[in-house]
């Protein structure tokens, strides 16, 4: 079981809007230690979604958002489009283990 | 812009050592900004870290796999590398090398976000 917990899957319609979470806690995301997302298409590699709660590197669609509140963090995608399919991660870091690199399980997001 | 390639057998017989490379193109390994990860994904499954090497040769492991793990680097030749002992079938998985910003986060320097990563490889354990 992951220390950061997302929800196993997600789903929405085209055009709607989901908010994928990831709950921590007070020695991770509640700590103030940096959240960052990930979308993993089928058959390839993770590409870096949203960093540093909320920031977008270039290329990456402002439908894509990230926020933090507490010892959760939350990332939202509006306007669903059927190429949004995919996985979805959280990452963190926690002090009080030894793991330098913490991922959520994964959310596997469905448009219907 | 830096891409990384992983390299080595796709299939490795039980109890035997799991060795991986990945080279580092379009930068340098050397340099202070950031670490060098692996990470690994079984079939199926979530991602899972490896371990951290940093460009001096400070290495983070995986408290799971730190008995078994050896991550080291080679400046000369922009690589790093990643050797797992005594493997068995748990070990399947696709395995990823990728670069991880360092960052200060709540007064302390540590990874940030992975903004690199190779395409991965499939390592199977099996005789």
């Amino acid at each position: 079981q992951s220390v950061l917990t997302q929800p196993p899957s997600v789903s929405g319609a085209p055009g709607e809007k989901v908010t994928i979470s990831c709950a921590g806690s007070s020695s991770n995301i509640g700590a103030g230690y940096d959240v960052h997302w990930y979308q993993q298409a089928p058959g390839t590699a993770p590409k870096l979604l949203i960093y540093g709660d909320m920031n977008r590197p270039s290329g990456v669609p402002d439908r894509f958002s990230g926020s933090k509140s507490g010892t959760s963090a939350s990332l939202a995608i509006s306007g669903l489009q059927a190429e949004d399919e995919a996985d979805y991660y959280c990452q963190s870091y926690d002090s009080s283990l030894s793991a330098h690199v913490l991922f959520g399980g994964g959310t596997k997001l469905t448009v219907l | 812009q830096v891409q990384l390639q992983e390299s080595g057998p796709g299939l490795v017989k039980p109890s035997q050592t799991l060795s991986l490379t990945c080279t580092v193109s379009g930068g340098s390994i050397s340099t202070n900004s950031y670490y060098w990860s692996w990470i690994r994904q079984h079939p199926g499954k979530g991602l899972e870290w490896i371990g951290n090497i940093y460009y001096v040769g400070t290495t983070y492991y995986n408290p799971s796999l730190k008995s078994r793990l050896t991550i080291s680097l080679d400046t000369s030749k922009n690589q790093f590398s990643l050797k797992l002992a005594s493997v068995t079938a748990a070990d399947t998985a696709i395995y990823y090398c990728a670069r991880s910003q360092r960052i200060l986060s709540s007064l302390s320097v540590v990874p940030g976000s992975l903004n690199s990563w190779g395409q991965g490889t499939l390592v199977t354990v099996s005789s």
